[in-house]
């Protein structure tokens, strides 16, 4: 198995663009979640999927910040405008209910740098 | 709610000694613990948990933690370190009442001097 695909791996953009990160989880995986990694904040929940299904948004920090998995194979996290506040490590991660009680698999993250 | 504390930012030790890296945590339910490793530039990567039953989990790499009811703790440990052990190390829990989600702790870095 490939693991959890993720791309681009790096993304740099300036301030106000619009920025799309991509994640192919794991086949057979029927939860998806995306995590946001920075020094200051450490390692953050942004919103996990069930079935392709949100569950829980709650981390998502704000308007600005959307998710969609239109499949069961692919999940979106879409950034409109990005601030150079965003810049951070996103990671992508699956796992399978009922499958090694939770054991998440993490995808290689996105490095996005927004000027 | 869940929550996890890492209380050391870094842990430094010699090459060849035992290392330990502590974690505690707190849920309204059974717990179930986790360890990641994350090397740089990479994604998490699974360790060892703990589900219920032998309160000592051994895992990849040599590691192993214990868990410690009483003291709601989880720590890692390892006999003897290595240099490639260098890494940060987050431990996670996950509430029987929490659904599927994880709390990750905020990371020990790891560091193995020669």
């Amino acid at each position: 198995d490939a693991g959890v695909i993720q791309s681009p791996r790096h993304e740099v953009t300036e301030m106000g663009q619009e920025v799309t990160l991509r994640c192919k989880p794991i086949s057979g995986h029927d939860y998806l979640f995306w995590y946001r990694q920075t020094m200051m904040r450490g390692l953050e929940l942004l919103i996990y999927f069930n079935n392709n299904v949100p569950i829980d948004d709650s981390g998502m920090p704000e308007d600005r910040f959307s998710a969609k998995m239109p499949n069961a194979s692919f999940s979106t996290l879409k950034i409109q405008p990005s601030e150079p506040r965003d810049s951070a490590v996103y990671f992508c991660a699956s796992t399978r209910e009922g499958s090694s009680y939770n054991e998440q698999f993490f995808g290689p993250g996105t490095r996005l740098t927004v000027l | 709610a869940q929550s996890v504390a890492q209380p050391e930012d870094q842990v430094n030790v010699a090459e060849g000694n035992p290392l330990t890296v502590k974690c505690t945590y707190s849920v309204s339910g059974n717990p179930y613990l986790f360890w990641y490793v994350q090397y740089p530039n990479r994604g998490l990567q699974f360790l060892l948990k703990y589900i219920t039953g032998d309160n000592l989990v051994k895992g990849s790499y040599g590691f192993e933690a214990e868990f410690n009811k009483s003291q709601t703790s989880f720590h890692l440990k390892k006999p003897s370190a290595l240099v490639s052990d260098s890494a940060l190390y987050f431990c996670a829990v996950r509430d029987w009442y929490a659904g599927n989600m994880l709390t990750f702790g905020g990371g020990t870095r790891l560091m193995v001097k020669p």
